[in-house]
């Protein structure tokens, strides 16, 4: 199993308090990815890193922000919690890219299930 | 509007039988489609992939099949056993990875 770990695994918020999740990889792999997964819609990228310091918006970024300044960690903000943000969060690695023109695999982390009241 | 789309939410199959996942995809320059398998609360792991030069992949028991004119796949697992029961996913890839909505398969004893 590649090394990911998600902390918290679990958290319970109210709506409007920040919220920062964190990803952790011992794999130094280059790429990290944070995704949502809502029933009846999959998964879906919110942010992606492609370096330190590096980061570039996915396909539902609005309310969210990221920052990696070290290698292995990956932090997902939420700034002001909805409950529209309500979801299972999943963090993923890979050593590639199909950005820098050759395939890769993704590896994902357990997941955090955050919920918002 | 879904690039990739799985349209059965769910899929139940006899211990030992075929099973058959399908995805449909919208986007021609789709030029890799893999296949994603997760257990609950555990993240996706990487099942198979194929290129979009290819018409078949197979690894062991789980065979893809690529037809790039109807703009489907489907992933066959040969024979189907109990752990295979989880929910799969189809992602497609140009310069960013999609991913279906997932189907459930149930392996019945």
């Amino acid at each position: 199993d590649a090394g990911i770990t998600q902390s918290p695994r679990h958290k319970v918020t109210e709506t409007g308090t920040p919220v920062t999740l964190r990803c952790h990889q011992t794999e130094n792999h280059r790429y990290m990815y944070w995704y949502r997964q809502d029933p009846g819609h999959g998964l879906r990228l919110i942010h992606y890193s492609y370096g330190v310091k590096d980061t570039d918006k996915g396909e539902v970024s609005d309310g969210y922000s990221v920052s990696r300044s070290k290698t292995e960690d990956f932090l997902l903000t939420l700034e002001s919690a909805t409950s529209s943000q309500t979801s299972v969060y999943f963090c993923a690695i890979s050593e590639s890219s199909v950005m820098a023109g050759t395939f890769y695999e993704q590896y994902f982390g357990p997941g955090t299930r955050l919920t918002v009241t | 509007d879904q690039q990739v789309k799985q349209n059965s939410p769910s899929l139940s199959v006899q211990e030992g039988r075929i099973s058959i996942l399908n995805c449909d995809y919208t986007n021609s320059m789709f030029d890799y489609f893999l296949w994603y398998k997760k257990y609950p609360a555990e993240g996706p792991t990487f099942l198979i992939s194929i290129s979009s030069i290819k018409d078949k992949n197979e690894d062991g028991r789980f065979t893809v099949f690529l037809n790039k004119s109807a703009k489907h796949l489907s992933l066959h697992i040969v024979p189907s056993q109990p752990g295979d029961s989880a929910v799969y996913f189809c992602a497609a890839m140009d310069d960013k990875i999609i991913f279906g909505k997932g189907t459930r398969l149930h392996i019945l004893p």
